[in-house]
């Protein structure tokens, strides 16, 4: 049973423009969520992580939007660069140090 | 990499064959995680473990063991690999003190079953 659905599967984007990858998760006693962002032949790496009393956090070009009415949350990345191109997955933890992944998001940024 | 070394980074082993993977971290961190990644899966937990010699299962568990006698160390085994575990597993680490919940991430060993 998936408990993080994340789309799209694959991304295109142009450079200077704005990325959104989207995942909504289905139990409510979520309590951390985070992205991690993974380049070819590494391991993910944490992004950006929100917790669900906020409904909105920045760092830098990466924003978490989240909406905790509609079990979503999103990560934008604004004025998108080459070196952005990599997998993003989001994730979901309660209460303890598991995580719950979505399946990825492969983002290629075009000049 | 956070101070965590993965070994082998590359294995190609025979189906019914036991394979050991090792993660080893510097970080003296108290929680680490066996994954494997998967198109279409993301990543999923095997096992993981909250301090020496304790362990638990992950939503994958069946076909695996682990075993963690120091802290530094914790070791993923396929007693007996099947072509469904080809794929590339990462382990990772966490500490509830300073950030809770970040995992760092090992580089990863493909193993390929055939």
């Amino acid at each position: 049973q998936q408990q993080v659905k994340q789309s799209p599967q694959s991304l295109i984007v142009q450079k200077g423009g704005i990325s959104i990858i989207n995942c909504a998760y289905e139990n409510t006693a979520f309590d951390y969520f985070p992205w991690y962002q993974q380049f070819p032949g590494k391991g993910p790496a944490l992004l950006i992580a929100i917790r669900p009393d906020v409904s909105e956090k920045k760092e830098g070009r990466f924003t978490i939007s989240f909406n905790k009415s509609a079990k979503q949350f999103s990560l934008h990345i604004m004025d998108s660069q080459p070196g952005d191109s990599a997998t993003y997955f989001c994730a979901a933890s309660y209460g303890n140090e598991k995580l719950t992944f979505g399946t990825g998001t492969r983002l290629t940024i075009i000049p | 990499d956070a101070g965590i070394t993965q070994s082998p980074r590359h294995k190609v082993t025979e189906t019914g064959t036991p394979v050991t993977l090792r993660c080893h971290q510097t970080e003296n961190h108290r929680y680490m995680y066996w994954y494997r990644q998967d198109p279409g899966h993301g990543l999923r937990l095997i096992h993981y473990s909250y301090g020496v010699k304790d362990t638990d299962k992950g939503e994958v568990s069946d076909g695996y063991s682990v075993s963690r006698s120091k802290t530094e160390d914790f070791l993923l085994t396929l007693e007996s690999a099947t072509s469904s575990q080809t794929s590339v597993y990462f382990c990772a680490i966490s500490e509830r003190q300073g950030n809770p919940y970040e995992q760092y991430f090992g580089p990863g060993t493909r193993l390929t079953v055939t």
